[in-house]
């Protein structure tokens, strides 16, 4: 199986903020690594796919790069709708996620 | 609108059988690879099994916690997706979503379920 190692498992951030999340993958998976967001009690969204394309609707402040075993998530100025959790994974084998990145307010 | 709805949620002991169900609509569903992915309380997302759909033969694939305890399945005419699951242990307790994949088949989920709580105890 492919291991998603994902950091910080949380950060504190104001918003405004820019954020950045890093995720890595034990082995190559070329681009295969989404983003997910996860807020308390709803199913998770897609926001980012095969490692930078932006999902439709999804504001553009949010963005994915990397490729290979090395992937990062950004939030270019964070807003209120998104403290919440974030999750990569990858989808070359079969899917594993990250643990998750949980921001909070600062 | 692409919508689904999972059901069967519930309280089982141990060692016993649930089925889970997961209605679609909005989309040509015979087309699209659908997954379950659990969440455990206060843990993350835990991908459970896809099944494939008509243009790769319905195939089927599960993670190794739930192989030989879980069937998938699907019946296009009810455009609905089900999760057997059988010898639950409480390792099993879980939200259960159901996940569409965004294109033929390629395990990116862009549509989910609200999900169905799964809780195993005696």
């Amino acid at each position: 199986d492919i291991q998603m190692t994902q950091s910080p498992s949380s950060l504190s951030a104001s918003v405004g903020d820019r954020v950045t999340i890093t995720c890595q993958a034990s082995q190559d998976i070329r681009k295969s690594l989404n983003w997910y967001q996860q807020r308390p009690g709803k199913a998770p969204e897609l926001l980012i796919y095969d490692a930078s394309n932006l999902e439709t609707g999804v504001p553009s402040r949010f963005s994915g790069s990397g490729s290979g075993t090395d992937f990062t998530f950004t939030i270019s100025s964070l807003q209120p709708q998104d403290f919440a959790t974030y999750y990569c994974q990858q989808n070359v084998g079969l899917p594993t996620f990250g643990q998750g990145t949980k921001v909070e307010v600062k | 609108e692409v919508q689904l709805l999972e059901s069967g949620g519930g309280l089982v002991q141990p060692g016993g059988s649930l089925r889970l169900s997961c209605s679609v609509s909005g989309f040509t569903f015979s087309n699209y690879a659908l997954s379950w992915v659990r969440q455990a309380p206060g843990k993350g997302l835990e991908w459970v099994s896809a099944i494939s759909g008509a243009g790769d033969g319905y195939r089927t694939w599960y993670v190794d916690s739930v192989r030989g305890r879980f069937t998938i399945s699907r019946d296009n005419s009810r455009n609905t997706v089900y999760l057997q699951m059988n010898s639950l242990r409480a390792e099993d307790t879980a939200v259960y979503y159901c996940a569409k994949d965004k294109r033929f088949p390629d395990d990116v989920f862009d549509i989910w379920g609200q999900g169905t709580m799964v809780t195993v105890s005696s």
